[in-house]
């Protein structure tokens, strides 16, 4: 079974300041999809950046980036020049190519202070 | 554009009631999935529906029953409330084999059951 594990339960960081979210995962599957998604306090559910499991190459989206490192199963998210609104819960997840089910981390509750 | 569509918004039950959560989405999505939230448990998965009149259940689907009647609208039924379904309740949907595309959330339905 896949498990997605997020050990930050909070974080904060500095409005202008660069904040990094850790996430690990566990499959012995070769072929999937990772995402960040953002919950802000509306609840909305907000994808921020989405991973495919073949490339190499990180995902950038404007001020997010993650590093993914598929040997250690871990795909971080860095949010570079923090703002007040990156205020939220941020959720890890992950998805097997073929079965559509995402399975989500516990979430990192994000504080950006002025 | 509406994308998922959940109602009520705020439910307030009281033990052994029943209540059916409704969702719908105008996508045209194939699959649709509930999920309920819990502090400090991220989201979990209840039941999915892979196509009109097709249902799996996820990872936590005892107490819950859930219809797909056609392809937009998916609810999920309580038959008899417990305390220990007080959460936030999720609806989503997403086009069946784009895995990487995210799969679209509503806005959640907070229901208490007393």
């Amino acid at each position: 079974a896949q498990t997605v594990t997020q050990s930050q339960p909070e974080m904060s960081v500095q409005e202008a300041e660069t904040v990094t979210l850790s996430c690990t995962y566990d499959t012995s599957e070769n072929n999937y999809y990772l995402f960040w998604y953002k919950q802000p306090p509306s609840r909305q559910m907000i994808l921020v950046i989405r991973q495919e499991a073949y490339k190499q190459q990180n995902a950038t989206e404007n001020r997010f980036s993650v590093n993914f490192q598929k040997a250690a199963k871990s795909f971080s998210l860095k949010i570079s020049d923090s703002q007040l609104g990156d205020t939220a819960m941020y959720f890890c997840a992950f998805m097997l190519i073929n079965t559509d089910k995402l399975i989500f981390g516990t979430g990192t509750r994000l504080q950006v202070f002025p | 554009n509406a994308g998922v569509t959940q109602t009520p918004k705020f439910q307030v039950l009281k033990t052994g009631q029943s209540m059916t959560l409704q969702c719908a989405q105008d996508m045209n999505h194939n699959s649709m999935y509930w999920y309920r939230q819990d502090p400090g448990m991220g989201l979990r998965l209840i039941y999915y529906s892979a196509s009109e009149g097709t249902t799996d259940k996820g990872e936590v689907p005892n107490g819950y029953n859930v219809s797909r009647l056609n392809k937009r609208e998916f609810s999920l039924r309580l038959e008899s409330a417990a305390p220990s379904q007080t959460s936030v309740y999720f609806c989503a949907s997403i086009i069946l084999g784009t895995a990487n595309q995210p799969q679209h959330f509503g806005d959640g339905t907070r229901l208490s059951i007393l």
